[in-house]
């Protein structure tokens, strides 16, 4: 059974602010929301992840709801080298038995110049 | 720093042959995992390890082995490739402890194509 729910695809313009959605109705109280993504069949790479509280690093914000059934990953200066797949994944935080991450077909965001 | 170095890149095989897929890291990580890419899909867990000596399957573990004899190193065997195999094939890997989990990191793939 799916823990996320994706749209399938979006594009937007360089240099704007790419907002990426996530449901995650079924998200348990001691799971994170993670993002990975996925740059043309390269290894994903880790993006940002959070709990309950909005974070923020050098890549990425990620504004979860406050009930936590669905989070935004946002991109605010988009780039075309932000082309890629994007995960979003539910997870334990913890230990590696516990913290396997599950992807799905992710979505796939189109920059465009 | 490496991160997690995968080899080879590439890889054909004649259907029955066998050959391990390396994965190394350095960066002292506890975990590490297997995970395999088909056309159109996401990944699917093969098998993990969340310590030298201790490794268990995940999604998809029929016709792969695994052993973890060191920190540093995790190999995949295929003992007799089929077709069905053909697929990229990822490493990544990840501190284990509390507190200390902050992603994965992966390395850049195995392409293998099993004739």
């Amino acid at each position: 059974d799916a823990k996320t729910t994706q749209p399938p695809s979006m594009d937007c313009a360089e240099g704007r602010a790419a907002n990426l959605p996530c449901n995650h109705s079924t998200i348990s109280g001691n799971e994170y929301v993670y993002w990975y993504r996925q740059i043309h069949s390269q290894g994903p790479q880790y993006i940002i992840h959070g709990l309950k509280n909005n974070e923020t690093n050098e890549m990425a914000s990620l504004i979860i709801t406050e009930d936590r059934k669905s989070s935004t990953l946002i991109l605010p200066h988009a780039t075309l080298r932000d082309t890629a797949v994007y995960y979003c994944i539910v997870s334990p935080r913890g230990t590696g038995a516990n913290s396997k991450l599950t992807f799905g077909k992710g979505i796939t965001l189109s920059v465009r110049p | 720093n490496a991160g997690v170095t995968q080899t080879p890149k590439f890889q054909v095989l004649k259907t029955g042959q066998s050959m391990t897929l390396q994965c190394a890291q350095d960066m002292n990580h506890e975990y590490m995992s297997w995970y395999r890419q088909d056309p159109g899909m996401g990944l699917r867990l093969i098998h993990y390890s969340v310590g030298a000596g201790i490794t268990d399957q995940g999604e998809v573990p029929n016709g792969y082995n695994v052993s973890r004899s060191t920190t540093e190193d995790f190999p995949l065997r295929l003992l007799s490739a089929a077709p069905s195999q053909t697929s990229v094939y990822f490493c990544a890997s990840s501190y284990s402890t509390l507190g200390a989990n902050y992603g994965y990191t992966f390395g850049s793939g195995t392409r293998l194509t099993v004739v």
